[in-house]
């Protein structure tokens, strides 16, 4: 199985601030990486696949970058509605493991 | 617009089975593979299963391989789970979700998650 290792566990920040979250894959997933927001109690969103490509609707603050192993989300000028958790998700092969994910704290 | 709905949860003895349900619209269901997606309280994601668009082919995470089954009715555009021998550790908010039309890019579309409780 591919196991995600997501970091930080967890991140505080203020609003205006920029941040990087940064997934390691166990093996090479060829790009095959997706990131999710979840706010509590709701469902994840889709933010980004194919480890760059936004989906529709989302924000062009958030950004995906990587390759091979080493993949990153970056979030320009944090707003208040950002402040969520966040998960990396291998989408190459089954298990579809996800990253342990990254609780983003307003500071 | 596409809506998921699951349906089904609630508390279970364990040993026991219960059947999951997602209905799903606003999109043409046997074009999608669908899955399961659970999180445990105060836990991360795990995928659970994918089922093809036809049906034809099925895939499962280890720890409910033998135990669960994903089914779906193309005609009723409904996606199930029958979970059987129920453990503790199944104890868990289960969403359903769309993969992409390209598998590889994740899962496009949630439900608002069912919650499923597997205590004595």
């Amino acid at each position: 199985d591919i196991q995600m290792t997501q970091s930080p566990t967890s991140l505080a920040a203020s609003v205006g601030e920029s941040v990087t979250i940064t997934c390691l894959a166990s093996e090479d997933i060829y790009g095959s990486l997706v990131w999710y927001q979840q706010k509590p109690g709701k469902s994840p969103q889709l933010l980004i696949y194919g480890a760059t490509i936004l989906e529709d609707g989302i924000p062009s603050r958030f950004s995906g970058s990587g390759s091979d192993t080493q993949y990153s989300l970056k979030i320009n000028s944090l707003q208040p509605e950002d402040f969520a958790s966040y998960y990396c998700q291998n989408g190459l092969s089954t298990p579809y493991t996800f990253g342990a994910g990254t609780k983003l704290e307003l500071k | 617009e596409v809506q998921l709905v699951e349906s089904g949860g609630g508390l279970v003895q364990p040993g026991r089975s219960m059947k999951l349900s997602c209905a799903a619209s606003g999109f043409t269901f046997n074009n999608y593979d669908m899955a399961w997606v659970c999180q445990a309280p105060k836990k991360g994601l795990e995928w659970v299963a994918t089922i093809s668009y036809d049906g034809s082919s099925t895939y499962y995470r280890d720890s409910v391989k033998g135990r669960f089954t994903i089914s779906r009715d193309n005609a009723k555009s409904t996606l199930y789970l029958q979970m059987d021998s129920l453990r503790s550790e199944d104890t868990a908010t289960y969403y359903c979700a769309r993969h992409e039309i390209l598998t590889t890019a994740g899962f496009d579309y949630w439900g608002q998650g069912v919650m499923v409780t597997v205590s004595s």
